[in-house]
């Protein structure tokens, strides 16, 4: 099945800085890659995914990249804000199946 | 929001007896999961179903069984066999392959 490793497990940044998360899959038909925010005793919220027909995808302060080559996808957060605190996962799906990874950590110190 | 519902939020349990929790949707997706998270370990999937009346058996089933007998419904029993129940539960649907995933609420339960 497939394996999706996330890094760092944690991520401190000073406000207005970028935070950079980093994940690898090992099921080359994998073809969607989601990112998903959780907030202390909430539910994970999708913040961006990218489709494997396609290399870059950004939302304002937010991009992912995808190197299907390498198999790897990467979450990328410009000028980040004290409410960009929060567990981000990645997850990657080849089918109705989705595999997610542990998750990071991330605090924005103001 | 987001139509899955997810009842109730918190359930306590005493070691030993069986429990249901509840996971409705009206987003009309064919496929839905159920997923345990606990602090460190991510999201763990249990069972996920495409169809109505089929279901697989996700990374951790084991002391864990669902139903499907409805498109809107997906409930999980914890049973007496699960041995560290204790666990953030999450619902999710989707409707397609390749469309995001849609979690509930979640629903906290306690064993004791």
């Amino acid at each position: 099945g497939e394996n999706v490793e996330q890094h760092p497990s944690t991520l401190s940044v000073q406000e207005g800085d970028s935070a950079v998360i980093k994940c690898t899959y090992s099921d080359s038909a994998s073809n969607y890659f989601p990112w998903y925010k959780q907030e202390l005793g909430k539910r994970p919220q999708l913040i961006i995914d990218i489709r494997s027909n396609v290399g870059e995808k950004k939302d304002q302060r937010i991009a992912v990249t995808l190197n299907k080559t390498a198999k790897h996808f990467s979450l990328h957060i410009t000028e980040t804000q004290p409410e960009d605190s929060a567990v981000y996962f990645c997850a990657a799906s080849g089918s109705y199946q989705l595999t997610f990874g542990k998750g990071t950590k991330l605090s924005v110190i103001p | 929001d987001g139509g899955i519902t997810q009842s109730p939020k918190y359930l306590f349990r005493k070691e030993g007896q069986n429990v249901t929790l509840s996971c409705e949707q009206n987003l009309n997706h064919d496929a839905m999961y159920w997923y345990r998270q606990d602090p460190g370990q991510g999201l763990r999937l249990i069972y996920y179903s495409q169809i109505v009346n089929d279901f697989q058996k996700g990374d951790i089933a084991e002391g864990y069984s669902v139903s499907r007998e409805k498109k809107e419904s997906f409930p999980l029993t914890v049973t007496s066999a699960q041995k560290n129940p204790t666990a953030f539960y999450l619902c999710a649907s989707k409707g397609t392959a390749t469309s995001p995933l849609h979690f509930g609420n979640g629903t906290r339960l306690t064993v004791t």
